[in-house]
Order: structure tokens, then C-alpha cells, then sequence
């Protein structure tokens, strides 16, 4: 079975600072992908990231990087130059082939 | 391009009656999913389609819970009695493929409140 753990429930961090929110996981699948999703108050999932279980690099896309550390079984993500819109729930999840198992979130709050 | 588009946004009803939701997915997304999201938890997947065919249903609660996807494109979710438990937000995703690298692309929700 596939489980996600994030441990931080909220997180505060000032505006234009780089702030590290937590996930591990936990599976015997060799291949596997993991993702994390941002969902502002409006409800709609947005995908930020992703990292393939094979991948020698770490993932980036703008603002957003993945610090995947395997034989740890993290996958942390790096907001660098937080920004007020950034206030949102962000969860990790974990994907195999078309299954996706999410952690329950950490709630991010951007500070002015 | 059109994004997932779910209707209705908010539903109210008594317990026992029926309610149902509709999806409509990104054009060309073969692959439809709905989840469920209790309130401060991650999305919980329900059922997943691919194309008219629900691939994978095991968490999907049979005795009042069903969905239907005729055509392969549009998708209703139905809950019939609906139960105060069955109170949170209904989720439907659509992903162009199958595969280990299967983005999916989220609606915004039906959030559901059973009275």
C-alpha cells in the first residue's frame, strides 16, 4: 500500500522568503511518481511539480523545486521568494500509473 | 482551452434525498476520475474511468453510490439516499493518458452539505 505523510499542518512565512513544506512516503513499488499540488480557497487542485521515482535530478519549474531525497523517501518542496498569492493548502501525492494517493496538506500562510 | 468544469458549485439537501454531479472534462481527456475531499484531508479517489469503461471503482461506496460516463466524455456522480456523512467536496479530474507520468487536471468542485 501506498501512503503519503505530511507532517506540518500550517506554515507561516514572511513575503519574499523561501519556505520548505514536508512530505514522506512510503511504498515498495521500485516506480513511482510524486506531485504536488497547490489548492487556493477556491477549491480547484492546481498542479505545481512533479518527480519521477528514476529521475537523477531534482524537479524544478520557476519558483517551485523538489528536494527528493530516495533513500529517505521525502519529497519536499521549496517555494523560494514567497509571494501573498502563495497562501494556499499544498498537497504532496504519489502516483502509480494512473492512481494518485495524496497526503492531507499543510496549510501555507505568506505574511506581508 | 477549457479547463474541468463541474456543476453544481454548492448543493444543499436533506439526508435520504438523492443528489447527483456532472463533469465535464478537458477536451480530449480520455482518463476521468472523481474524488471525494473531506473537509482538512487530501483528495480520496472514488472512481476512475478510462474513456466509457470504470477501471477502477473499489473505493466507491456501491450500495448508494454511482457513476456513470456514457460516451466517454461527460460523467455524472450520484448519491442516492445521501447520508450527513456523505458532507465534503466532490472532485473531477481528467488526464489526456494513461501512465506513470499522469498529470491530472483538477475542476473546482461541488462541495456537498447534507442537512
Amino acid at each position: 500500500a501506498q501512503k503519503i505523510t505530511q507532517t506540518q499542518p500550517g506554515m507561516f512565512v514572511q513575503e519574499k522568503e523561501a519556505v520548505t513544506l514536508d512530505c514522506t512516503y512510503d511504498t515498495s513499488d521500485p516506480s513511482y511518481g510524486l506531485f504536488w499540488y497547490k489548492q487556493p480557497s477556491s477549491g480547484e487542485m492546481i498542479f505545481l511539480i512533479y518527480q519521477g521515482s528514476y529521475d537523477q535530478q531534482n524537479a524544478t519549474e520557476g519558483r517551485y523545486s523538489l528536494n527528493f531525497q530516495k533513500a529517505r523517501k521525502s519529497a519536499n518542496l521549496v517555494i523560494s521568494a514567497s509571494q501573498l498569492g502563495d497562501s494556499a493548502m499544498y498537497f504532496c501525492a504519489m502516483g502509480r500509473g494512473s492512481r494518485l494517493t495524496f497526503g492531507e496538506g499543510t496549510q501555507l500562510t505568506v505574511n506581508p | 482551452e477549457a479547463g474541468v468544469v463541474q456543476s453544481p458549485r454548492y448543493k444543499i439537501i436533506e439526508k435520504k434525498q438523492p443528489v447527483a454531479f456532472w463533469c465535464n472534462p478537458i477536451s480530449g481527456h480520455n482518463t476521468l476520475y472523481w474524488y471525494l475531499q473531506n473537509l482538512g484531508q487530501g483528495p480520496e479517489l472514488l472512481i476512475r474511468y478510462e474513456n466509457e469503461e470504470a477501471v477502477d471503482d473499489s473505493q466507491l461506496p456501491k450500495d448508494r453510490f454511482s457513476a456513470e460516463r456514457l460516451k466517454g466524455v461527460d460523467s455524472t456522480l450520484k448519491i442516492q439516499p445521501a447520508e450527513l456523512g456523505d458532507s465534503a467536496v466532490y472532485l473531477c479530474a481528467s488526464s489526456p493518458r494513461r501512465g506513470s507520468y499522469n498529470e491530472q487536471f483538477f475542476g473546482p468542485g461541488t462541495r456537498l452539505t447534507v442537512l
